[in-house]
């Protein structure tokens, strides 16, 4: 059974630009997660959708956003990148029970 | 707002020794999940255990227990023979029970770097 598959691994953008990461969860699952994690702030929730539809959000700006597609793969945005959004981006797929929650090996986004 | 606290930002431990590493969490809610998750260098969040707050007995995990004290609302992680591939952070997390068509986050902890010392 495949895991959570993150993509990219790494990510080197310039302040200003926007991007995007993609997430593809354990198939059947329906619940998507996604959580920042920097050495000052720890791990962060960013938001979760549920098919198709954000169920729950964090605490950070509207530049960042997210979406789930039909087959459950989930892309977020970060638009207006600031050298403060460096960190780990980490996906975690759950059957949408939460009782278990799947990481992936997240991305690494470098601003500078 | 739930919190959890690790008060270890680091321990190291001897290899086919015990470890303990604690936690502590802050909630009103009577119910709710508790996590040790595990991040080796690969990065990757792996569940090393799992504790439901209505059941009283411990969960355990081959090689890791944990030590669930509700009124005291401390839940530690006990490993036990320790191994050169445990080094890893370690984090707690808690997170509320999810209502029907509701959504719940976990929160962590900062988490506790563990060295295994051959």
């Amino acid at each position: 059974k495949a895991g959570v598959t993150q993509t990219p691994r790494y990510l080197i953008k310039t302040r200003g630009q926007q991007v995007t990461l993609s997430c593809s969860p354990i198939s059947g699952h329906r619940s998507v997660s996604w959580y920042q994690q920097t050495p000052g702030q720890g791990l962060q929730f960013l938001f979760e959708y549920f098919s198709e539809t954000q169920r729950n959000k964090g605490n950070f700006p509207g530049r960042f956003s997210g979406r789930q597609f039909s087959n459950s793969r989930s892309e977020m945005n970060v638009s207006t990148l600031e050298l403060g959004d460096s960190a780990l981006y980490l996906c975690a797929s759950s059957s949408g029970t939460g009782y278990g929650y799947t990481f992936g090996s997240g991305t690494r986004l470098t601003v500078v | 707002a739930q919190t959890v606290t690790q008060s270890q930002p680091e321990m190291s431990v001897q290899e086919a020794e015990t470890v303990t590493l604690s936690c502590t969490y802050d909630t009103s809610e009577s119910d709710y999940y508790l996590f040790w998750y595990k991040q080796p260098p690969s990065r990757q969040m792996i569940l090393v255990i799992r504790q439901e707050a209505y059941k009283q007995q411990n969960a355990t995990e081959n090689r890791f227990s944990v030590n669930f004290q509700k009124a005291a609302k401390s839940f530690s992680l006990k490993i036990s023979d320790s191994q050169l591939g445990d080094a890893a952070m370690y984090f707690c997390a808690y997170r509320r029970v999810i209502t029907q068509g509701g959504s719940e986050k976990l929160v962590f902890g900062k988490g506790t770097k563990l060295t295994v010392n051959p």
